[in-house]
Order: C-alpha cells, then sequence, then structure tokens
C-alpha cells in the first residue's frame, strides 16, 4: 500500500542548531508533496510544497525541503532553529496513486532546548 | 490573507447524540476535505466533496458520516450518533484545484463522553 514514513516520532535539538527531519514514500510516480506544521492545539500550517522542477524549495519561516527522486525522500530542513520551531511536523503527499487527496505520515515531534 | 475558518473550536457532546461541526472554506476554493487527528495519532482523511457531491471517502467514512455545503459559504459535517471513539480533532481544509495543496482550518475538538 502507498505510504508516507516519517522514521523520526521525536527529535530534540538545541536552539541554533541545525535540523533534518526524514521523510520517505511509497509510489510509483512523482507525487505532490508538502510538509505541514501543527503547533499545540492549533490547526495545520503548509511550510512548503514540491509540485516540479527544481528539487530544493524554499518555505516559510526558513525551511526547506529537497525532493530525491532515487531515494524517495522529501526531508526537511532548517540551518538553524529556533526555539518557537517546537511543534509538530508532518509530511504529505498527494497523487493519483493516493487517491488525489493527501495522505499524511505520523509526524515527527521537534523539541528545542535552549 | 484569505483562511479557512471552523466553529466550534470544541464541543462537548453525550454519546448517541447527533453533531454538526461547521467549516468555510476560502471562497474561491472549489475542493472541500474533512480529515481527523485522533489524539496523539496521524491525520487521516475523511471525505473529500467537489460540485457538490463527494468525490471520495474513506472507511472511516461510515453512514453515520454526512457532509453538506448548505449554501455558498459553509461546509458542514454531520455524526448522526456519536460514538467515544469519535472523540478527535476534526480539521476541515479547502483547495483552489484537486491534487493541489490545501488550507487547513484550526480544527474542532470533538470529546464525546
Amino acid at each position: 500500500a502507498q505510504s508516507v514514513t516519517q522514521p523520526d516520532i521525536h527529535i530534540t535539538v538545541s536552539e541554533g542548531a541545525s535540523l533534518e527531519l526524514r521523510c520517505n514514500y511509497s509510489y510509483g510516480a512523482t507525487p505532490y508533496l508538502f510538509w505541514y506544521v501543527q503547533s499545540p492545539g492549533q490547526g495545520l500550517q503548509l511550510l512548503l510544497k514540491y509540485f516540479s522542477g527544481d528539487t530544493l524549495v524554499q518555505g516559510i519561516k526558513g525551511f526547506e525541503a529537497e525532493f530525491k527522486r532515487s531515494q524517495s525522500s522529501f526531508n526537511l530542513r532548517k540551518p538553524s532553529v529556533h526555539w518557537s520551531d517546537a511543534a509538530e511536523y508532518f509530511c504529505a503527499v498527494v497523487g493519483a496513486e493516493y487517491g488525489n487527496k493527501l495522505v499524511f505520515g505520523a509526524g515527527t515531534i521537534l523539541r528545542v532546548k535552549s | 490573507e484569505p483562511e479557512v475558518t471552523q466553529t466550534p473550536s470544541h464541543q462537548v457532546t453525550q454519546m448517541g447524540q447527533e453533531v454538526i461541526l461547521r467549516c468555510v472554506p476560502i471562497s474561491n476554493h472549489l475542493y472541500f476535505y474533512w480529515y481527523r487527528q485522533i489524539l496523539g495519532q496521524k491525520v487521516e482523511f475523511l471525505v473529500s466533496f467537489y460540485n457538490n457531491e463527494i468525490s471520495e471517502k474513506s472507511e472511516i467514512f461510515d453512514d453515520q458520516f454526512s457532509v453538506e455545503r448548505p449554501d455558498g459559504s459553509n461546509f458542514t459535517l454531520k455524526i448522526r450518533s456519536t460514538k467515544l471513539e469519535d472523540s478527535a480533532m476534526y480539521f476541515c481544509a479547502s483547495s483552489e484545484l484537486e491534487s493541489t495543496e490545501a488550507f487547513f482550518g484550526q480544527g474542532t475538538r470533538l470529546t464525546v463522553v
């Protein structure tokens, strides 16, 4: 079955350190790829998306993600984490094999220590 | 900036009661969705709606659930007879086109007691 995998349930980084959150998908073709962030008690905010073209995409809040077709990955990165980045991050895909609806990964909870 | 709005933000209901969750999608969007997130679990697709009919639904979306767009702005999710396991955060979302990015509301936290 098609799926989205976020292998890290929790990640803790120090403020100012770099961050990489992993996302892998299983899919026959290239789906549309998204990262959403959810702060405690809040809704889902879109950070960035990849549809086609340049495989390195820039998003809001200083985040970027790189699509690697060979690895079926779409990892989220940020060079320097701020305490306000503490939240849960969801990778999601849309594609015909997923029924043209968003399919989410299980999420990664990011903790930032000062 | 346009946004998806959901009401209420919290709802507590007794088991067996009907609830209606309301959403106002972004005005020029054509596709509407409901997702839910049970506490500690992943966000799950419930249903998508386009052109005044359901375009896709998940196995979660059984006969207890229904959706409606009663006027030009609201999009509602009704649960006819709530069960304890319906307790979750329910998110409404909308998108301009199919398979483009969906914009989510802040969610309605439903607690069934």
